[in-house]
């Protein structure tokens, strides 16, 4: 699977957009981008996932490039509980993650 | 929906004893579920897949003798770890595989159990 790369940390002020960004300029035509979450001393948590079209639900927006080189997560209204590790990654099926170092973000009040 | 649980959330035992995990999905079926754990400070690590009514699929590393799992049902698989000692303190967490919506499937992920070996 596709290698990913995050920046370690991010802040965001409460009530902002997070854009949590991600590269995988290897990535196959066969491989989802996704992204989960670990808030602290809790299992990960499922956010969204998308092939090459962007994506939105309740939680919140997954934008991918159109060469589907990098990606971007946003948060559009952090809120203090969204202070979490950020994961993104690449793969073919849901059934092969591969957990790298993730983003930690910290919403700030 | 799409909800995974974990019994217990902590545990602590003496070393040389056993402990067991449960891990459930409440509210779908799940023909795949995962075993992973976690050291303090590091990323989630596999540590094995079962798929249900068949032998578990275990990483590099991860010793099936000593983590058995057991995956008897569609909504159930367990976690034993036997003879444990305090290296094998950490925090384990499964999840279970659910089809979403008909393309790329999801993991979705129990609230992890703590063992803390003495």
């Amino acid at each position: 699977d596709a290698k990913t790369t995050q920046p370690p940390s991010m802040d965001c002020a409460e009530g902002r957009a997070a854009n949590l960004p991600c590269n995988h300029s290897t990535i196959s035509g066969n491989e989802y981008v996704y992204w989960y979450r670990q808030i602290h001393s809790q299992g990960p948590q499922y956010i969204i996932h998308g092939l090459k079209n962007n994506e939105t639900n309740e939680m919140a927006s997954l934008i991918i490039t159109e060469d589907r080189k990098s990606s971007t997560l946003i948060l559009p209204h952090a809120t203090l509980r969204d202070t979490a590790v950020y994961y993104c990654i690449v793969t073919s099926g849901a059934n092969n993650l591969f957990f790298g170092t993730g983003t930690r973000l910290t919403v700030i009040p | 929906g799409a909800v995974v649980s974990q019994h217990p959330s902590w545990v602590i035992c003496k070393s040389g004893t056993s402990v067991k995990i449960e891990c459930r999905s409440l509210d779908f079926q799940a023909t795949t579920m995962f075993w992973y754990r976690q050291f303090p400070k590091q990323s989630l690590m596999l540590m094995a897949t079962s798929n249900e009514g068949s032998k578990a699929t275990y990483e590099q590393g991860v010793e099936k003798d000593k983590f058995l799992i057991n995956h008897a049902s569609l909504t159930l698989s367990t976690l034993t770890v036997t003879s444990a000692h305090p290296e094998d303190s950490s925090f384990y967490i499964c999840s279970a595989s659910s089809p979403a919506g008909g393309w790329g499937e999801t993991q979705y992920f129990g609230p992890g159990t703590r063992l803390l070996v003495l």
